[in-house]
C-alpha cells in the first residue's frame, strides 16, 4: 500500500523560513495537500492540488510537489503557526502522512 | 457557511457495532464526496472511507474494509458511517470531510466525535 513520510518534527525560529517534507514513491505525479491542526482543534485545509491556497490562508504558506517529495514551506513562520501538519494524497485510498510538529522556539 | 456536525460517538464493547452520523449545512451536499478520517488518541490522521457524490462508489482503508460501510442519504444531508466489529484499535475521534477534486483533498472539516472501544 502507498505510504507518505514526514519528519517527525520541525523547528524554526520565529520570522524565520520553515520547510516540512512528505515523501512517497512518484508522489510528484499526484496532488498533494496539507493540512494543520493544533491541539484539540479539527485539520485546517492551508494547501491543496500542490501548491494552491485556500481563501483565508496566509500568503507565507506555500507548497511544491516534485519526484518523490512534496514541501510545504512557511515564510516568516510566526508562532500562530506552532502545530501538527500533515500531508494527503489519493492512491486508490486516502493516504495520510505522519504528521510533524511544527515547533516555533 | 458550510456546517459538518458528527454525532452517535460513545463508549461501546469490542464485538458491538455503533452507527456515525455526520449533518451537513450550508452547501450543496447532493454534489460532493465525503470522507470519513480518524484519529486515535495522540496519532496522526487515518483515512477511513470516502463516498462519491451519488453513493455509487465508495473505498476504503483496508484496516476497516468488511467491517465498517459508509453511506449517505442526500435528501436529508447527512453522511453515515455503520461500524461493526469493533475493536480497541477503532478507538479515536472520527471526523466527516468535504471532498473536492475528486477525492483528492479535503476542504472543511466537522468537529469530530469520539468513538471509544475498550481493551
Amino acid at each position: 500500500s502507498y505510504e507518505l513520510t514526514q519528519p517527525p518534527s520541525v523547528s524554526v525560529s520565529p520570522g524565520q523560513t520553515a520547510s516540512i517534507t512528505c515523501s512517497g514513491d512518484k508522489l510528484g505525479d499526484k496532488y498533494a495537500c496539507w493540512y494543520q491542526q493544533k491541539p484539540g482543534q479539527s485539520p485546517v485545509l492551508v494547501i491543496y492540488q500542490n501548491n494552491k491556497r485556500p481563501s483565508g490562508i496566509p500568503e507565507r504558506f506555500s507548497g511544491s510537489n516534485s519526484g518523490n517529495t512534496a514541501t510545504l514551506t512557511i515564510s516568516g513562520t510566526q508562532a500562530m503557526d506552532e502545530a501538527d501538519y500533515y500531508c494527503q494524497a489519493w492512491d486508490s485510498r486516502g493516504v495520510f502522512g505522519g504528521g510533524t510538529k511544527l515547533t516555533v522556539l | 457557511q458550510v456546517q459538518l456536525v458528527e454525532s452517535g460517538g460513545g463508549l461501546v464493547q469490542p464485538g458491538r457495532s455503533l452507527r456515525l452520523s455526520c449533518a451537513a449545512s450550508g452547501f450543496a451536499f447532493s454534489i460532493y464526496a465525503m470522507h470519513w478520517v480518524r484519529q486515535a488518541p495522540g496519532k496522526g490522521l487515518e483515512w477511513v472511507a470516502v463516498i462519491s457524490y451519488d453513493g455509487s462508489n465508495k473505498y476504503y482503508a483496508d484496516s476497516v474494509k468488511g467491517r465498517f460501510t459508509i453511506s449517505r442519504d442526500n435528501s436529508k444531508n447527512t453522511l453515515y458511517l455503520q461500524m461493526n466489529s469493533l475493536r480497541a484499535e477503532d478507538t479515536a475521534v472520527y471526523y466527516c470531510a468535504r471532498g473536492r477534486d475528486g477525492y483528492n483533498y479535503c476542504d472543511y472539516w466537522g468537529q469530530g466525535t469520539l468513538v471509544t472501544v475498550p481493551s
